[in-house]
């Protein structure tokens, strides 16, 4: 089936550094998302992306993250400066529609700030 | 939080068992998802109940939902070991796909 790829697929960094996850998301799809997975907890939902904006953001996408896909290349989530808390697997999601249509989820990058 | 205060929970059964993993909800949701995560991999959907629906079937699956009570159930006919997986429920708050809202999991695992 339809495939999400995520690189790194491991990142360490030291705090305050700035990070770049990727994602390449399936081709024909138009909407896009980040959640937020730590060790032993839920998955949350970090934001959505479509049309070169940001639709929705929640709670935990603080002044430190932002996203973009420029020119159709990867949707990438970067996150500056970081820290500590910011330890977890980011996964992320792509749909073709917004209405009750299946994300697909890449494997996932396990990012660990020291 | 949308969802209880459980704990991921763990489930272990003998293959060839039924097993049923539930959820249940505090807010509105028109659908109700159940993915499945196997170690190291993203989740990956595999049944969606509607609000209008109280049963749906796939294969060996079968999910259930009562809106009355906010609460859903999955349950797998005659496991296999490849049933072996973290299964999550989530559900969409503002009434479309766009912001999914996860359970806390049951991590089920067969035993041969």
């Amino acid at each position: 089936g339809p495939k999400v790829l995520q690189i790194p697929s491991h990142q360490i960094i030291d705090m305050g550094q700035m990070v770049t996850l990727n994602c390449d998301p399936v081709s024909n799809h138009l909407y896009f998302y980040w959640y937020k997975q730590i060790l032993g907890q839920q998955m949350e939902f970090l934001v959505n992306f479509y049309n070169g904006k940001v639709m929705e953001k929640s709670k935990l996408f603080k002044d430190q993250f932002s996203v973009e896909r420029p020119d159709g290349s990867y949707f990438t989530l970067k996150i500056q400066p970081t820290a500590l808390e910011d330890s977890a697997v980011y996964f992320c999601a792509s749909s073709y529609r917004d209405w009750v249509y299946e994300q697909y989820f890449g494997p996932g990058t396990r990012l660990t700030v020291l | 939080s949308q969802w209880g205060e459980e704990n991921l929970q763990a489930l272990s059964i003998q293959e060839g068992e039924d097993v049923t993993m539930n959820c249940s909800y505090k807010t509105y949701t028109t659908v109700v998802h159940w993915y499945r995560q196997d170690s190291g991999r993203g989740p990956a959907l595999i049944i969606l109940i509607r609000s209008n629906e109280r049963e749906k079937r796939s294969g060996r699956l079968r999910a259930t939902l009562d809106t009355s009570s906010q609460s859903s159930s999955l349950s797998i006919t005659a496991a296999q070991c490849e049933d072996t997986a973290v299964y999550f429920c989530a559900t969409d708050e503002t009434g479309g796909a766009d912001r999914l809202t996860f359970g806390k999991g049951t991590q089920l695992i067969i035993q041969p």
